[in-house]
Formats: C-alpha cells, structure tokens, sequence
C-alpha cells in the first residue's frame, strides 16, 4: 500500500470554527489532491498541488484552502466550517501525472454541527 | 470536457454468479481509464487501468475490464464473485488534455448474497 496518513481520522466540529486536515506521504511523489466524497456524488476534486508551493483548484475550491510547505504535506483547511462541508475527505498521491494512477489514504470522516 | 457514467447505481447478485459493471465515458482526446474499488470505512484501492495496448486489462482479485474505444466503454467483469467482493466500485477517466483532473463515475454498489 502507498505510504499515505491522513490525520485526523475522524472529528466532530461546529459551524464556524477553522478545521485543518493534514495528509502525510513517505512515497516522494510530487502530486497530491484532495477530494470530498458524499452520497450520489462520487469523489469530487477540491484542490491538488504538483509540487512545493504550487497549488490549483479543483471543480469545488469554494471555502477551502490548501498549503504544501515540504513535499511530503499537503494540507487542506476550511476557514469557517459550514455544515454543507460535512464529508469524507480523500487524499491522494501520484507520481507524476501524465499516465499514473492516484492512490488514496483511508481518509477523514468530518461531521460539522 | 470529460465526464464518466455508471449505469448502474446498485448491483446485486449471488456468489459464484457472473458480474459486469458497467462504465461508459465522453472525452475528446485520448484516454486513462481506470477501475477503483472501496470497502466500507476505507479509502479507494486500484483494481485496474487502461493507459495503452491490449484493450483487455487484468486487474487484481480476478477482475477484468474490456475498452472499447467505439463504445467509450470501459466495462469491468468478474466471472465469478464471491462474498468478499461486495465493495463500491468506481470508474475513472483522464484525458489527455486535462493535466491533472481525474473525472470519478458516482459509483456502483456490488452487493454479493449467498
């Protein structure tokens, strides 16, 4: 399995409040995304990064942000939290984008009240 | 603009019976395709993808997936299940001129009774 951890694995928070959820990879590779799943919607692309610093919108950014200070962390965080974004969030990895499959950690079940 | 359809929402059947999921795509370029499956309470695992070549894949756990580029299909198949395949199985699509965005079909749930 890819070296891939995300913390926490599960939290309970109320609106308004900033959440941070941190992904960990020990596979080097330069891409890492973050996804939301939800019931009907399949995974949906948040943010993605291809490399320290370099960040990019996915197809639902709105009320999230993102920071990648060294290869291995990819963070994403919810300013003020909203219930809407009760989700589970996937990390993934790739090792280089052109052809390559992602692989996900076990991710982070987030529930907003 | 890409998009990935699942035909089915739910799948059952019985163990040692037959299985396709059925997974069809729309893109203007040249594409990846892949087959993901998720037990409960886990993340996403790689069952199989088509990059290029022979258009029928083998994958893990006796699964297969046949492209078929006239189709834009990409069904996957299992001749025979067993219990421990009840999981959700997503397909996925990237082409080749979208950089970095992989396109997941909403999933189909395989349920595998006794």
């Amino acid at each position: 399995d890819a070296g891939i951890t995300q913390s926490p694995r599960h939290k309970v928070t109320e609106t308004g409040t900033p959440v941070t959820l941190r992904c960990h990879q020990t596979e080097n590779h330069r891409y890492m995304y973050w996804y939301r799943q939800d019931p009907g919607h399949g995974l949906r692309l948040i943010h993605y990064s291809y490399g320290v610093k370099d960040t990019d919108k996915g197809e639902v950014s709105d009320g999230y942000s993102v920071s990648r200070s060294k290869t291995e962390d990819f963070l994403l965080t919810l300013e003020s939290a909203t219930s809407s974004q009760t989700s589970v969030y996937f990390c993934a990895i790739s090792e280089a984008d052109f052809n390559q499959p992602q692989h996900f950690g076990d991710g982070t079940r987030l529930s907003i009240l | 603009a890409q998009s990935v359809t699942q035909l089915d929402s739910q799948v059952p059947v019985f163990e040692e019976a037959p299985v396709e999921l059925r997974c069809n795509y729309s893109s203007s370029v040249s594409v990846y395709l892949f087959w993901y499956v998720q037990y409960p309470n886990q993340g996403l695992q790689l069952l199989l993808k088509y990059l290029s070549g022979s258009t029928l894949v083998k994958g893990i756990n006796g699964f297969e997936a046949e492209f078929n580029k006239s189709q834009t299909s990409f069904h996957l198949r299992k001749p025979s299940v067993h219990i421990s395949d009840t999981a959700e199985y997503f397909c996925a699509v990237k082409s080749g001129g979208s950089n970095y965005k992989l396109t997941f079909g909403k999933g189909t749930l395989l349920t595998v009774n006794p």
